[in-house]
């Protein structure tokens, strides 16, 4: 069964310094969203793209992330510089078309931090 | 006031118990999703239910669109079951808004 694949799973940084994750939605998926969930939770979503174009990242703190899906298929989230609020579990997901489709979700990587 | 409220936030049981998990949300919604969170993170999507009631072996969401309210139960409960399960709604856009989860124990 095809998968979200999600690099790394675990991150461990020191503030200040530049974090990135990977993401690779399953194959012919248009629609894929970066979540962050903090510990307790639920996921909030930073960003969603449709193809290569971001379609909302009203939550995305734009002076320090930065996301990106050149292609239209795997996806980049950056984080420069990193701060000790940044410790989440990031979720990718996607989505066939969007709209009432099944998210399918990635494993997540957890960052920590320090 | 979150837009998902869910109860109760924490939930132990025996195994075999019948479990309900509740979830109340504040806006016009047009499809609500139970969703299932192991350990280490993956989240897998049980239901997507926009009326009436779904079914999936030892699992039933309802929901009651007037009353703005969807339940999840799972008969027969075994501990491969505890997990946190999250309901998210999807307004008219693709947005889904998550609640902040209900932690399932289920002891053997």
């Amino acid at each position: 069964e095809a998968e979200v694949a999600q690099s790394p799973r675990y991150k461990i940084t020191e503030k200040s310094q530049a974090v990135a994750f990977w993401c690779d939605p399953i194959s012919g998926h248009a629609t894929l969203y970066w979540y962050r969930q903090i510990l307790g939770q639920g996921p909030e979503l930073l960003v969603q793209f449709q193809d290569e174009s971001v379609v909302d990242d009203s939550q995305l703190p734009k002076d320090r992330f930065s996301a990106e899906r050149l292609k239209g298929v795997d996806s980049t989230l950056k984080i420069q510089p990193a701060e000790l609020g940044d410790s989440a579990m990031y979720l990718c997901a996607s989505s066939l078309t969007g709209r009432t489709d099944t998210q399918y979700f990635g494993p997540g990587t957890r960052l920590t931090v320090l | 006031k979150n837009e998902v409220e869910q109860s109760p936030q924490n939930l132990t049981a025996q195994e075999g118990e019948f479990i309900t998990i509740n979830c109340s949300y504040s806006v016009g919604i047009s499809a609500l999703h139970w969703l299932q969170q192991h350990p280490g993170g993956g989240i897998v999507s049980l239901f997507m239910l926009s009326s009436g009631k779904k079914k999936h072996g030892r699992l039933i969401a309802t929901i009651n669109i007037q009353e703005k309210h969807s339940s999840l139960h799972i008969t027969a409960s075994h501990p491969r079951d505890s997990a946190v399960y999250i309901c998210a709604v999807r307004r008219s856009g693709d947005k889904l808004t998550f609640g902040t989860g209900t932690r399932l124990a289920v002891r053997p």
